[in-house]
C-alpha cells in the first residue's frame, strides 16, 4: 500500500523560500505513469492546486503561483519537493502532497499534510 | 484559471438523495473526462471518491455516482447518512495541463 508523507518546517519567515519535501514508500516513485502533486488548504477555505511533476519529469504549475513554484523529484530518495519562494502571510496553509497512481489523472493517494506558517 | 463553481452548502435527511454540481467551462469539465470528487472531513486530508466523471475507486460506496452535462459535473450521494457529512471538492484536468478544483460544498446531514 503506498504511503506518502511530508516533512519541512512549520514556520517560515517572509519572504524566504518554503521547502517541503514528501516521501513516498510502498512503492517507487518512477514507475511509470505515475504523477505526484501538491496542494495547499488556506484556514478555512478551499483546495488550491500547486502543481504537478510527471514520471517523465515534465512540470505544471497554477498559472496564480507561477514563478514562485519549483516542483522537482529525487529518484534515489523516492521522495519529490516543493519549494515556494517570496513567501507571505497569504501562504500560511496545510500543504499536502498527493499521488495518481491507479488512476489516470485523479489523486488517488494523499499525505496527511503539514500545516506551514509564515510569519516574521 | 478560475476554480469550478460549487454551491456552498447543501443539506439533506437521513435516507434522501442530494446532489452538488460543478460548474466549469469547455477548457476544463467540459472539455475533458477527467473530472473527479474529493471528499474531506474536518482535520482529514481529501480522499479520492469519484474519478473520469463517473467512476469508484475501490471501497467507495456505491452510494456516491457522478455524471457530467456539458461544463457541468455533478454528484449525488444517494441514502444519505450522518457520515456523509463532510466537505466535498471538485477537481478537473484543464487545456493547459494544469488542475483546478471547486470552491467545495459542505454537505449538512440534518
Amino acid at each position: 500500500q503506498l504511503q506518502l508523507q511530508e516533512s519541512g518546517p512549520g514556520l517560515v519567515k517572509p519572504p524566504e523560500t518554503l521547502s517541503l519535501t514528501c516521501t513516498v514508500s510502498g512503492g517507487s516513485i518512477s514507475t511509470s505513469s505515475y504523477y505526484w502533486g501538491w496542494i495547499r488548504q488556506s484556514p478555512g477555505k478551499g483546495l488550491e492546486w500547486i502543481g504537478s511533476i510527471y514520471y517523465t519529469g515534465s512540470t505544471y504549475y497554477n498559472p496564480s503561483l507561477k514563478g514562485r513554484v519549483t516542483i522537482s523529484v529525487d529518484t534515489s530518495k523516492n521522495q519529490f519537493s516543493l519549494k515556494l519562494s517570496s513567501v507571505t502571510a497569504a501562504d500560511t496553509a496545510v500543504y499536502y502532497c498527493a499521488g495518481c497512481v491507479q488512476t489516470e489523472m485523479a489523486l488517488d493517494y494523499w499525505g496527511q499534510g503539514t500545516q506551514v506558517t509564515v510569519s516574521s | 484559471q478560475s476554480a469550478l463553481t460549487q454551491p456552498a452548502s447543501v443539506s439533506g435527511s437521513p435516507g434522501q438523495s442530494i446532489t452538488i454540481s460543478c460548474t466549469g467551462s469547455s477548457s476544463d469539465v467540459g472539455g475533458y473526462k477527467y473530472v473527479s470528487w474529493y471528499q474531506q472531513h474536518p482535520g482529514k486530508a481529501p480522499k479520492l471518491i469519484i474519478y473520469d466523471v463517473s467512476d469508484r475507486p475501490s471501497g467507495v460506496s456505491n452510494r456516491f455516482s457522478g455524471s457530467k452535462s456539458g461544463n457541468t459535473a455533478s454528484l449525488t450521494i444517494s441514502g444519505l447518512q450522518a457520515e456523509d457529512e463532510a466537505d466535498y471538492y471538485c477537481s478537473s484536468y484543464t487545456s493547459s495541463s494544469t488542475r483546478v478544483f471547486g470552491g467545495g460544498t459542505k454537505v449538512t446531514v440534518l
